[in-house]
């Protein structure tokens, strides 16, 4: 069975642009969390979509939004770009809500100029 | 007062050393715990879950619970140079909200 997928894998952009990653699940998976990993800060949860909704948002602003397909792949928005926005981002995905086998994808490295 | 604390390293131990891994926490609502292997250009990996206190084991690897103290502990035997990589530990409250909280990892280096 394939992996979590995540496009592109990296990314370079300057300030004051928007970028848009996606993210592929496991088949099957209904259940997708995306994070942001810094050196600073570690891990950190963005939001959580299962069945097209939007279940658990992190403490983030506004200019980081998602979705999620009907077919469970998923995309996460950032606008208006800051330096601090360079990181990884990470998604991750799980059949069911709760299950604590959640399965990451490599990321997706975003580098703001 | 971040709600996990652990020690980002790095930790260099030689191969076939017996590593230790820890994690403090404050929040005493935390009843399921996890460990995960992130390798340089990788996502995190699940290596080991528990809930409440207590041990589990699973071959090299084995994974320590202890509540009453706040802390957690990954131990890992014989270590290999393939286990190099940053070791995350996350956490969470039963019920309530499935998203867990993570430490911010401990690199660990094992060599030759």
């Amino acid at each position: 069975k394939a992996g979590v997928t995540q496009t592109p894998r990296y990314l370079i952009k300057t300030r004051g642009q928007q970028v848009t990653l996606s993210c592929s699940p496991i088949s099957g998976h209904r259940s997708v969390s995306w994070y942001q990993q810094t050196p600073g800060q570690g891990l950190q949860f963005l939001f959580e979509y299962f069945s097209e909704t939007q279940r658990n948002k992190g403490n983030f602003p506004g200019r980081f939004s998602g979705r999620q397909f009907s077919n469970s792949r998923s995309e996460m928005n950032v606008s208006t770009l800051e330096l601090g926005d360079s990181a990884l981002y990470l998604c991750a995905s799980s059949s069911e809500r709760g299950t604590d086998t959640q399965y990451f994808g490599p990321g997706t490295r975003l580098t703001v100029l | 007062q971040k709600e996990v604390e652990q020690d980002p390293g790095p930790l260099s131990v030689p191969e076939g050393a017996i590593v230790s891994l820890n994690c403090t926490y404050s929040n005493s609502a935390f009843q399921y715990f996890m460990w995960y292997r992130q390798y340089s250009r990788k996502g995190p990996e699940l290596l080991m879950y528990t809930y409440s206190s207590g041990n589990k084991e699973d071959g090299r690897f084995t994974a320590q619970v202890d509540k009453s103290s706040k802390y957690i502990s990954l131990f890992i035997r014989d270590s290999q140079p393939s286990d190099s990589a940053t070791y995350l530990c996350a956490m969470k409250p039963s019920g309530g909200s499935y998203i867990p909280t993570f430490g911010r990892g401990t690199s660990l280096i094992v060599h030759p």
